[in-house]
């Protein structure tokens, strides 16, 4: 599965938009982005994924580069319980079910 | 409708001992991963379990084993505990990817168990 790189952390004003961003250029044709969040003490929770069309679901959106070698989560407007690290993986059918976790954002919304 | 379910919540063992973690999967999921995740660490993927067997594996020594019963629940086993075993390990399910036919789907993780080795 291709790398991907994220900065270590960010802050957010609540009720502003977040925009979480992922460099992915190794990524090969039939990999797919996803973005999973972790909030403290609990397991991983699945957000968005794609392809390489942008995506919009009830929680986020994901804007894909027509290169496909970066990619930016938005969280349009952000809560304070979305303060968590978001993940940013890229997985092809040769991964199977395995998700190879990075670092991830630290991603800390303040009043 | 239930989400992945694990047991127990937290665990404290000695080392040398060996451990054993369950998982239920969500409704209507029949593939079970384990991750675990040190301190500080994203979670790392140990192995996969689908039809009752070991379907893929990470980079973990052969004291980590697993299980999956006819139900679809999965257990971990950990023997010759060690310091560094001392994480939180989570369980994910999903549907398997052939029957989908991509690998366009998520997973869903439990809350994990915290488990720590003295």
């Amino acid at each position: 599965d291709a790398k991907t790189t994220q900065p270590p952390s960010m802050d957010c004003a609540e009720g502003r938009a977040a925009n979480l961003p992922c460099n992915h250029s190794t990524i090969s044709g039939n990999e797919y982005v996803y973005w999973y969040r972790q909030i403290h003490s609990q397991g991983p929770q699945y957000i968005i994924h794609g392809l390489k069309n942008n995506e919009t679901n009830e929680m986020a959106s994901l804007i894909i580069t027509e290169d496909r070698k970066s990619s930016t989560l938005i969280l349009p407007h952000a809560t304070l319980r979305d303060t968590a690290v978001y993940y940013c993986i890229v997985r092809g059918i040769a991964a199977g079910n395995k998700l190879t976790f990075g670092g991830g954002t630290r991603v800390l919304v303040k009043p | 409708d239930a989400g992945v379910t694990q047991s127990p919540t937290h665990l404290i063992k000695t080392r040398g001992q060996q451990v054993t973690l369950r998982c239920s999967p969500k409704s209507g999921h029949d593939t079970v991963s384990w991750y675990q995740q040190a301190l500080g660490q994203g979670p790392q993927f140990i192995f996969q379990y689908y039809e009752e067997e070991e379907r893929q594996r990470g980079n973990f020594p052969d004291r980590f084993s697993g299980h999956q019963f006819p139900n679809y629940s999965s257990e971990l086993n950990v023997n010759a505990l060690l310091l560094g075993d001392s994480a939180l390990y989570l369980c994910a399910s999903s549907l398997p990817e052939s029957s989908l036919g991509s690998v366009s789907y998520e997973q869903y993780f439990g809350p994990g168990t915290r488990l720590t080795v003295t």
